[in-house]
């Protein structure tokens, strides 16, 4: 089975810089997406790892440590409009993405 | 590049009652997938069709939960009868080819309350 822990909620201000940790136990991996989902919409893809290491895509870079089973989502230069809820998935040896809860994620002035 | 559509937007039911949603997914895309999202929780699984063969459907409650995609493109999601947990929003999503390691494109999704 899968097992996906994020923090419920996180809470930054305006042009700081965010950290959004994801730990996960799989059975076979597959890769890890990062999708972003603002209230009542649906989750947009952010980004993929599936090597080990830092991506940087822009403002929003994830790293990924397969021998820890863990990642994370760097937001920098914080703007009001990435209030949203920031989702986890992780693909196992089969053909399924598991997500986490989510992380609710409010940008404060 | 028109992306996956969804319908309804939104749904009112009375428990026992039956609903069925519909989606279209990217043209070319020959995987879809269903899944659930309860309020405050990730989306969860519930059935994935390679055009239109199911791949897994391991987590749909196969006892009130059907889904079909006959023709291999638009797809829809039955419910019956409902239950009031099943209040949740109904997400649809594709990919090309159903890699696992593919960007899944998702739908605005059906808000379903069964009351």
């Amino acid at each position: 089975g899968q097992n996906i822990d994020q923090p419920t909620e996180m809470t930054a201000t305006e042009g700081a810089i965010v950290q959004i940790n994801c730990t996960y136990q799989t059975s076979g991996f597959n890769g890890l997406f990062w999708y972003q989902q603002h209230a009542g919409e649906a989750p947009t893809f952010l980004s993929y790892n599936v090597l080990d290491g830092l991506e940087e895509k822009g403002r929003f870079s994830s790293f990924l440590s397969r021998s820890k089973g863990y990642s994370y989502l760097l937001l920098k230069e914080l703007q009001m409009k990435d209030s949203a809820s920031y989702l986890c998935a992780v693909g196992n040896s089969g053909y399924a993405l598991n997500f986490g809860k989510g992380t609710s994620l409010l940008v404060t002035p | 590049e028109a992306g996956v559509a969804q319908s309804p937007r939104y749904k009112i039911i009375e428990k026992r009652q039956s609903v069925a949603f519909w989606c279209n997914p990217i043209s070319g895309h020959a995987t879809l997938y269903w899944y659930q999202q309860i309020l405050g929780q990730g989306p969860k699984l519930l059935i994935q069709f390679q055009n239109n063969g199911v791949v897994d459907d391991s987590q749909l409650p196969k006892d009130r939960f059907s889904a079909e995609r006959l023709k291999g493109v638009d797809s829809t999601l039955k419910i019956q009868p409902a239950k009031l947990e099943d209040s949740a929003v109904y997400l649809c999503a594709s990919s090309l080819t159903g890699g696992v390691q593919e960007t899944q494109y998702f739908g605005p999704g059906t808000r379903l309350l069964v009351l």
